[in-house]
């Protein structure tokens, strides 16, 4: 099946600083990938749908500013969270659509997830 | 409002035997619905999908069936095995979006 990695699978920062995270389609490309947010012992949460060429798309009640997010190309999204806090520690997960005979279908590829951890 | 249930109590069995695990919604009405598999510290592996027009679906151990009217679907692992511990994610097409919409995950445990 394709892969998707996520480059670091963690990291460590101090209040205030950003933090970039990698989302990569390893074998095809993804001209849309998502990115979620998972808290301990929760569902994963999607925070923005990310378009190559175009605007992100976020979901309600996440602020745009504050999650960057740039997919400059067919197989990398990044996600950029600025001026980060305590309560931005999660885990951040990407997925890409898979495509099959060249459509979409209705299932999703994972990345394997980056733990951030803002002190 | 949309929602999803599954039980969020470990489900612990015995290796061998067959585990259910319930994934019940309200307020939707989904083309599709999906599980995965959660690994700790992972990202979700996809499993199975099965469509509002199919009953069952099966994948070698795995079958799951999809009962629109009690808005609810059922998984079963057959033959169950340790390496079969995870956490099972239900996952529906969020109404009117390319998107998904992920259940808490039911947490499974087979002992040997």
């Amino acid at each position: 099946g394709a892969v998707v990695s996520q480059h670091p699978s963690w990291v460590i920062c101090k209040s205030g600083t950003s933090v970039k995270i990698e989302c990569r389609s390893l074998d095809f490309q993804a001209t849309t990938m998502f990115w979620y947010r998972q808290f301990p012992k929760q569902s994963l949460m999607l925070m923005a749908t990310s378009n190559e060429g175009s605007k992100a798309t976020y979901e309600q009640g996440v602020e745009k500013d504050k999650f960057l997010i740039n997919h400059a190309s067919l197989t990398l999204s990044t996600l950029t969270v600025t001026s980060a806090h305590p309560e931005d520690s999660s885990f951040y997960i990407c997925s890409a659509p898979s495509i099959v005979s060249g459509s979409w279908t209705d299932t999703q590829y994972f990345g394997p997830g980056t733990r951030l951890t803002v002190l | 409002s949309q929602k999803i249930e599954q039980n969020s109590e470990a489900l612990n069995i015995q290796e061998g035997k067959t585990a259910t695990l319930t994934c019940n919604y309200t307020n939707y009405s989904p083309a599709y619905l999906q599980w995965y598999r959660q690994d700790p510290g992972r990202g979700p592996v996809f499993l199975l999908l099965i469509r509002e027009n199919e009953k069952e679906k099966r994948k070698e151990r795995l079958k799951v069936t999809f009962d629109t009217t009690l808005k609810q679907s059922l998984f079963h692992i057959t033959a169950s095995q340790p390496a079969d511990s995870a956490t099972y994610l239900c996952a529906l097409e969020r109404s009117g979006y390319s998107t998904l919409t992920f259940g808490k995950g039911t947490m499974l445990l087979v002992s040997p």
